[in-house]
């Protein structure tokens, strides 16, 4: 089945230090990663999705299918990255997430 | 409307109660997602709408679960007799597509029960 794992609940960064929100996926084939955020008191909302190749708010993620892995990362991170971040998996062709159990970013002065 | 929005934000119902909790969608989304949200967990799946279809319902924990969407835009979820362990945020998502495309989320209802 597939699965995807967020092994750190809570990551703790100082400001200006590079950030990587570790994802790993289980699925055979070759999935549509995305990652969602939701900061304090906001939706859920994408962050960015593989297929894009493009960069958020600073942050990238790449997909390496070798470690089964999409990790995001953010070579300086800013106090206002300070959220939950869930990294979500969807068969191609196919409309349904599953999602990691988050991953909590807290950026410290 | 701007975004999906949900109704109510909070619901505390007692054990055996039956709740329903509402979901309009962007205007325009043919897809429609419920999601069940646990303390400490990610989303999971419930069920799915294309327009008026349900086209999986494979993720509701029960037959005490029942969505519906009988005009293919507002949704309702409804739990009947519930259970302490349907304590959860119950999440609805809506894409344009729905395949391979981006959910989008509305801010959910936090259900309670005594």
């Amino acid at each position: 089945a597939q699965r995807v794992t967020q092994p750190e609940k809570l990551l703790s960064v100082f400001k200006g230090a590079p950030v990587e929100l570790k994802c790993n996926y289980s699925y055979s084939g070759s999935p549509e990663l995305f990652w969602y955020v939701q900061y304090s008191r906001q939706r859920l909302q994408l962050l960015l999705r593989h297929i894009s190749r493009e960069s958020i708010k600073g942050f990238t993620a790449d997909l390496n299918k070798g470690e089964t892995s999409f990790h995001l990362k953010k070579p300086f991170a800013q106090e206002e990255d300070s959220a939950m971040y869930y990294c979500a998996l969807s068969e191609p062709g196919t409309y349904k997430y599953i999602f990691g159990t988050g991953t909590r970013l807290k950026v410290l002065a | 409307g701007a975004g999906v929005s949900q109704s109510p934000r909070y619901k505390v119902a007692k054990r055996g109660q039956d709740v329903a909790l509402r979901c309009d969608p962007i205007s325009g989304h043919v897809s429609l997602f419920w999601y069940q949200q646990a303390l400490g967990q990610g989303p999971e799946f419930l069920t799915y709408f294309q327009n008026e279809a349900q086209l999986d319902k494979s993720g509701l924990p029960s037959d005490r679960f029942f969505a519906e969407r009988p005009e293919g835009s507002v949704s309702t979820l409804k739990i009947q007799r519930t259970q302490q362990e349907d304590s959860a945020v119950y999440l609805c998502a809506s894409s344009y597509t729905g395949i391979n495309q981006p959910q989008h989320f509305g801010d959910g209802t936090r259900l309670s029960i005594l």
